[in-house]
């Protein structure tokens, strides 16, 4: 069964760090680049950051550049989400989502499987 | 970067009824253009790719059309599972991927 399950989140006072967690199983986690997607209470989704299958590359949102870093262990197949500086504006669920790059041949990069979520509030 | 816009932004909408979705990008993506479907306290599902392909296991009655900057989504019967928030997301910037506001979907 293809899943992904995120854990890590939690209360934490702004400044402060946490680092969030997905699970993968049922796929081959190091052939997929990941990504982490988040909604605001009772706002729209938004994309936050992307690792390649093989971790070479990286890319973020401008909100979280220079805050929050997107790492991969395909030994473990967990992907992280180390957040650094965390604001109150960074309260939202966060999911990590899987990337398919082709569908049947054609170019898609579309996020086909999604976890459950995991809440982070950032306050005081 | 790409901006995606949607509209309407909410519709109410009667079982039977068909329901169009438009979504607009900021500059030409192509057909690099996706839709998912999200319900109360659950993570979103793909519902469309590529513009105009439906994801496995999707029903038929969603359908999706456009290239370049204008798409839409339809719904040919709304269903009572069909109530949800539907956003767009364009993936032809593969370094920063971006979503629609949504388009919440009710019962009238």
């Amino acid at each position: 069964q293809v899943q992904l399950v995120e854990s890590g989140g939690g209360v934490v006072q702004p400044g402060r760090s946490l680092r969030l967690s997905c699970a993968a199983s049922g796929f081959t986690f190091s052939s997929y680049g990941m990504h982490w997607v988040r909604q605001a209470p009772g706002k729209g989704l938004e994309w936050v950051a992307v690792i390649w299958y093989d971790g070479s590359n990286k890319y973020y949102a401008d909100s979280v550049k220079g805050r929050f870093t997107i790492s991969r262990d395909n030994s473990k197949n967990t992907l992280y989400l180390q957040m650094n500086s965390l604001r109150a504006e960074d309260t939202a669920v966060y999911y990590c989502a899987r990337e398919v790059i082709t569908i049947f041949g054609v170019a898609v990069h579309a996020f086909d499987i999604w976890g459950q979520g995991t809440m982070v509030t950032v306050s005081s | 970067d790409i901006q995606m816009t949607q509209s309407p932004s909410s519709l109410s909408a009667s079982v039977g009824d068909r329901v169009t979705i438009t979504c607009r990008a900021s500059q030409s993506i192509s057909s690099y253009l996706n839709w998912y479907q999200q319900k109360p306290g659950k993570a979103p599902k793909l519902l469309i790719y590529a513009a105009s392909s439906l994801q496995s296991g999707v029903p038929s009655r969603f359908s999706g059309s456009g290239s370049g900057t204008d798409f839409t989504l339809t719904i040919s019967s709304l269903q009572p599972e069909d109530f949800a928030t539907y956003y767009c997301q364009q993936s032809y910037s593969t370094r920063l991927f971006t979503f629609g506001p949504g388009t919440k979907v009710d019962i009238k």
